[in-house]
Parts: C-alpha cells; sequence; structure tokens
C-alpha cells in the first residue's frame, strides 16, 4: 500500500448508529488531517493531528470524535450523526504541520439515513 | 463575501483547447497559493504550488499569480479528456502565520470532450 488509505469507501448508516472510519498514511508524514467535503461547499478542515498530538478542533460537534493512535493512523468516530452530516470525507497527511503540500485518501462518502 | 471565490461551472471545452481557471480573493494576508485536481471519486491531488506573484509552468500547466488583483489563475494548454476532473484553488497565509489554514475554494468542474 502507497500514499494515504481510507476504509470504507462508502458507509451508510443510521441516525443512532456508531460507526468508525480509519486512515492510514504510508508515506511518513508527521501531520494528519480530516477534511468534510459537501456537494457545493468548500473543503471544511475538521481536525489536525501533529504527531499524533491534536492541535486543531475546527468546532466540530462532538457527535464527531478524532483518535489518533500514532503519526500514521488516524480515525474519526461517529455517532447520533443527523442527514445533514452526509458528505465525503477526507483524510490527509504532511511532511509537517504546514498545511500546504496535503496527500488526501480517496474518502469515504457517508450517507446517514 | 467568501475569502475565495471560485466560479464552480461546470466549464466543458473540446479536446486541445485552452483552460483558464481562476480564482479571487479578499485576504491580503494569503501567499501560499496551490491548485489541487480532483478526480471522480478521489481524494484532490497537489497539482501546482506557488509563493507569492509570478507565474510557474509545469508541462501543460501554468498557475499565475496576482496579488495586486487577487487573482489567481490556472491555464491547461492542449487539453485532453483524461483532464476532466474538478479543480479546487487553496491559498494560506505566510511570515508569522506560516502555520495558517488552507482556504479551498468551491472547485470548477472541467469536462474535455474528443
Amino acid at each position: 500500500e502507497t500514499g494515504v488509505t481510507q476504509t470504507p469507501r462508502h458507509l451508510v448508516m443510521g441516525m443512532t448508529n456508531k460507526k468508525s472510519l480509519k486512515c492510514e498514511q504510508h508515506l511518513g508524514h508527521n501531520a494528519m488531517y480530516w477534511y468534510k467535503q459537501s456537494a457545493k461547499k468548500p473543503l471544511e478542515l475538521m481536525f489536525v493531528y501533529n504527531f499524533k498530538e491534536q492541535t486543531e478542533n475546527n468546532s466540530v460537534p462532538s457527535r464527531f470524535s478524532p483518535e489518533c493512535p500514532n503519526s500514521s493512523h488516524l480515525f474519526l468516530h461517529l455517532h447520533t450523526l443527523q442527514p445533514e452530516d452526509s458528505a465525503l470525507y477526507l483524510c490527509a497527511s504532511s511532511q509537517e504541520l504546514n498545511y500546504e503540500k496535503l496527500f488526501f485518501g480517496s474518502g469515504t462518502q457517508l450517507s446517514v439515513l | 463575501q467568501k475569502e475565495v471565490e471560485q466560479d464552480p461551472g461546470p466549464l466543458s471545452v473540446p479536446e486541445g483547447a485552452i483552460v483558464s481557471l481562476n480564482c479571487t480573493y479578499s485576504n491580503s494576508a494569503f501567499q501560499y497559493f496551490m491548485w489541487y485536481r480532483q478526480y471522480s471519486r478521489k481524494g484532490p491531488e497537489l497539482l501546482m504550488y506557488t509563493y507569492s506573484s509570478g507565474n510557474k509552468e509545469d508541462g501543460r500547466f501554468t498557475a499565475q499569480v496576482d496579488k495586486s488583483s487577487k487573482y489567481i489563475s490556472l491555464f491547461i494548454r492542449d487539453s485532453q479528456p483524461s483532464d476532466s476532473a474538478t479543480y479546487l484553488c487553496a491559498m494560506k497565509g505566510g511570515g508569522g502565520t506560516s502555520y495558517g489554514k488552507l482556504t479551498f475554494g468551491q472547485g470548477t468542474i472541467l469536462t474535455v470532450h474528443p
């Protein structure tokens, strides 16, 4: 595996479910990011981790809970989501915490029913 | 007013055409400018990266930054069907804000038809 890998690629969940998104980067990068991409809206930064320490929480509702056990893995735990949370969730990494040259995964397309 | 404005298109051009994609911005602190390309069902990939004003060329792609007008452009020469994708502009501050967050445009959907 190379680059940034996200699983699952697609996820359908009910509003009362609990699920987790997984991201793994094989690039030796130190910073990892979660972004949300909704139709006809710019990418929205959600969370940032640098050397597995959270450095940014962009006013994200508590129903989204990130976890970064090490510099290569990032999770996004989901619970009691709303239909408006349906979107493409993208994980990205960069060599340093500078937001410049981001490497993105293919994303998880989430649908909340 | 949005910090970054980008026409979402869609833009449809014939193969071989010159494509011009643009973004305007309002924050004069932006100093780093990027273009990402996103194919359908994929994540964005960095296409061009420029610092401050000027031009940068990479093969068929040219990125231009005009800080005085707060306007950036991406030109694609001899466009190919494989260039069909969504193009996202992104920018961030420099200097003391070198760890500043990226601000993305909405993205322009481009289709190059044979």
